[in-house]
């Protein structure tokens, strides 16, 4: 039982290029969250997904875009990079409680991304 | 202004020293977590409480909702417990969704 794993770990792109960040979790959670965490700042949540098919923006979704086409695997795209989106990204999963609308949330490694 | 507030912001102590660290919140919740980041980055959840108190081990965490108020114990710290904790709500309508504090550093020296 891996968790919640990320790819790549480390990435450094230059302005304008783009990649992709691949979160996979075997749980078989219905619920994934993308997120950035920059120095000073909390964690903030840039999409987040709560089912096969569905994504919906978070509160920094700009310059980024998302995809969930399997249950297990949350993708999150950058078309043209930016300074601004140098980051550490963590990828998350949870399921869904009815009667808390939340639970316990499982957190990748991290992707520590440079755009330079 | 944040809607989740922790402090500390920093805290240093002697090893075997009774930790506290303070969370609050400005909006209605569901639900409270409390999370470790380790000094290589990873994060993990300790605690996820709507009322009361729950504890694990030597860390004691409790909620007063009423005052929107949260506060992790960390008894007879070890240098181990050196990481960042963060504070986190669940404002009950939205999805799943938490909104973070931004974390309060710990570092216990031996």
């Amino acid at each position: 039982n891996a968790g919640v794993t990320q790819t790549p770990k480390f990435r450094v792109l230059k302005t304008g290029q783009s990649m992709t960040l691949l979160c996979a979790q075997d749980m078989n959670h219905e619920y994934m969250y993308w997120y950035r965490q920059d120095p000073g700042m909390g964690l903030r949540l840039i999409h987040y997904s709560v089912g096969e098919g569905t994504t919906a923006k978070g509160e920094v979704p700009d310059g980024y875009n998302v995809s969930r086409l399997k249950k297990q695997n949350f993708l999150l795209g950058l078309e043209s990079a930016a300074p601004s989106q140098t980051s550490v990204y963590f990828c998350a999963s949870s399921y869904y409680r009815t009667y808390t609308s939340t639970d316990t949330q499982y957190f990748g490694p991290g992707t520590r991304l440079t755009v330079l | 202004k944040n809607e989740v507030e922790q402090s500390p912001q920093n805290l240093t102590a002697q090893e075997g020293e009774f930790i506290t660290i303070n969370c609050s919140y400005s909006v209605g919740i569901s639900a409270l977590h409390w999370l470790q980041q380790h000094p290589g980055g990873g994060i993990v959840s300790l605690f996820m409480l709507s009322s009361g108190k729950k504890k694990h081990g030597r860390l004691i965490a409790t909620i007063n909702i009423q005052e929107k108020h949260s506060s992790l114990h960390i008894t007879a710290s070890h240098p181990r417990d050196s990481a960042v904790y963060i504070c986190a709500v669940n404002r009950g309508s939205t999805l799943g969704r938490l909104y973070f504090g931004r974390g309060t550093q710990l570092t216990v020296w031996p």
